[in-house]
């Protein structure tokens, strides 16, 4: 057990809907990341927040947004959903206390989303 | 893009043998992360290796970094069924804020 949870662990919805799914990261862990994994593009990050700020942008689509609350949770929020859009969606979280310096990512379990 | 790029795809063993995984990147890095992915569940944090460190140990895995081939390398051995995994490397480059950037990932399958 990482000590990061998700949730929901599965979502099944129909094309077109929004989704939310959340994150608690580890505690003391002040960064978040979100991560993609499909079947055609692996595993792609899409966004880090630290401390509720955001930090890094990567592959992340304009229909999807992401925040950090002050409680350090993290949602992740997906609209107007397409079925190429079903996917593994993982959080991570770190001690980020530098960029430059390092750390080490610790994965939650997921959540499977299927788009229907 | 600065994807890791695992070799080989995938690797069947038998119980007891060595499994050796590579990975090559293609800029420079701050670290380089392994980490195991058992079918559909959360990425495990293997180990880390940092840019000036050349090999590193942890039970029965041995990692080396070849900063100057831009490549690593993952060695499990006395490999075991519960090893059966995927496993990917990840890497943390310069000026990123610590987002990783995974390979595509090699299939390990250790029969018993």
């Amino acid at each position: 057990d990482s000590g990061v949870t998700q949730t929901p662990k599965h979502l099944i919805t129909a094309t077109g809907q929004r989704v939310t799914l959340r994150c608690s990261p580890r505690s003391g862990d002040l960064s978040v990341y979100w991560y993609q994994q499909s079947l055609d593009q692996g595993l792609q990050f899409l966004i880090q927040y630290y401390n509720g700020e955001e930090r890094a942008k990567g592959n992340i689509l304009e229909r999807f947004s992401a925040q950090q609350f002050p409680d350090l949770h993290s949602e992740l929020n997906l609209s107007s959903l397409e079925l190429g859009d079903s996917a593994l969606y993982f959080c991570a979280s770190s001690v980020n206390r530098l960029a430059g310096l390092y750390y080490e990512q610790y994965f939650g379990p997921g959540t499977r989303l299927t788009v229907t | 893009s600065q994807q890791g790029e695992e070799d080989p795809q995938a690797l069947s063993i038998q119980e007891g043998e060595n499994a050796t995984m590579n990975c090559s990147y293609k800029t420079s890095i701050n670290n380089l992360q392994w980490y195991r992915q058992n079918s559909g569940r959360g990425l495990v944090h293997l180990i880390l290796i940092r840019s000036n460190e050349r090999e590193k140990h942890s039970g029965r895995l041995r990692v080396t970094l070849d900063t100057s081939k831009k490549s690593s390398s993952l060695l499990i051995t006395a490999s075991r069924a519960a090893d059966t995994a995927s496993y990917f490397c990840a890497t943390n480059y310069g000026g990123s804020q610590g987002n990783l950037i995974f390979g595509k990932g090699t299939k390990l399958s250790v029969k018993p």
